[in-house]
């Protein structure tokens, strides 16, 4: 149980264009999705949280108008990089939590995004 | 504010040998503690956690952790490493009380030679 699946798994675009990655919970609801991105051989860096229905919550010096999040149900939440640029590329992960009292996540396999 | 150490950036080991990787966090209360392990190219996946109760927490792939409150420490240990093990660690602890935030150390590359 608790599986994430993000798609794609790997997308490369053209400098300019705007890209979708999909976040879904496949067999549990989850409270709240989170979005990191993580440079090579580096932590991960908590982007932004989102929960359903609701705006999302960025941390600090993420770009909300690049880095657009919507989480439409309980089980789909969608990042968009708008304007790719080569600074870009970047490796992102989703994770879901199911109870909000005790911080486990469940992370998705990630999206590697090459900007050209 | 919370913080979570890892003071081994990379670490080599010999197939068999046993393992320790270090983690210490800062944080005021009982905190929520996990390990992760991240192939390359590959999402992370939860070795185990500790959230209260017994502080030695056994979990998947042979690997435990022991959770120290004297120290603040949180070590992941495996008594024999296989060369499958090969891959980066991150330890997390739980951001605060009334939220799901995690906050993840830098992480610790693990090596297995032959």
């Amino acid at each position: 149980g608790a599986v994430v699946s993000q798609h794609p798994s790997r997308v490369i675009c053209k400098s300019g264009t705007s890209v979708k990655i999909e976040c879904r919970s496949l067999d549990f609801q989850a409270t709240t999705m989170f979005w990191y991105r993580q440079f090579p051989k580096q932590s991960l860096m908590l982007m932004a949280t989102s929960n359903e229905g609701s705006k999302a919550t960025y941390e600090q010096g993420v770009e909300k108008d690049k880095f657009l999040i919507n989480h439409a149900s309980l089980t789909l939440s969608t990042l968009t990089v708008t304007s790719a640029h080569p600074e870009d590329s970047s490796f992102y992960i989703c994770s879901a939590s199911i109870d909000t009292s005790n911080n486990e996540q469940f992370f998705g396999p990630g999206t590697r995004l090459t900007v050209l | 504010a919370q913080s979570v150490t890892q003071p081994d950036i990379h670490i080599t080991v010999s197939e068999g040998a046993s393992l320790e990787l270090r983690c210490n966090y800062s944080y005021g209360a009982t905190p929520y503690l996990f390990w992760y392990v991240q192939s390359p190219g590959q999402g992370l996946q939860l070795l185990l956690k500790y959230f209260s109760g017994d502080t030695l927490v056994q979990g998947i792939k042979g690997f435990e952790a022991e959770f120290k409150r004297s120290q603040s420490s949180f070590n992941l240990r495996k008594p024999s490493v296989h060369w499958s093990d090969a891959a980066e660690y991150f330890c997390a602890v739980g951001a605060s009380y009334n939220t799901d935030k995690l906050i993840f150390g830098t992480g610790t590359r693990l090596q297995v030679f032959p």
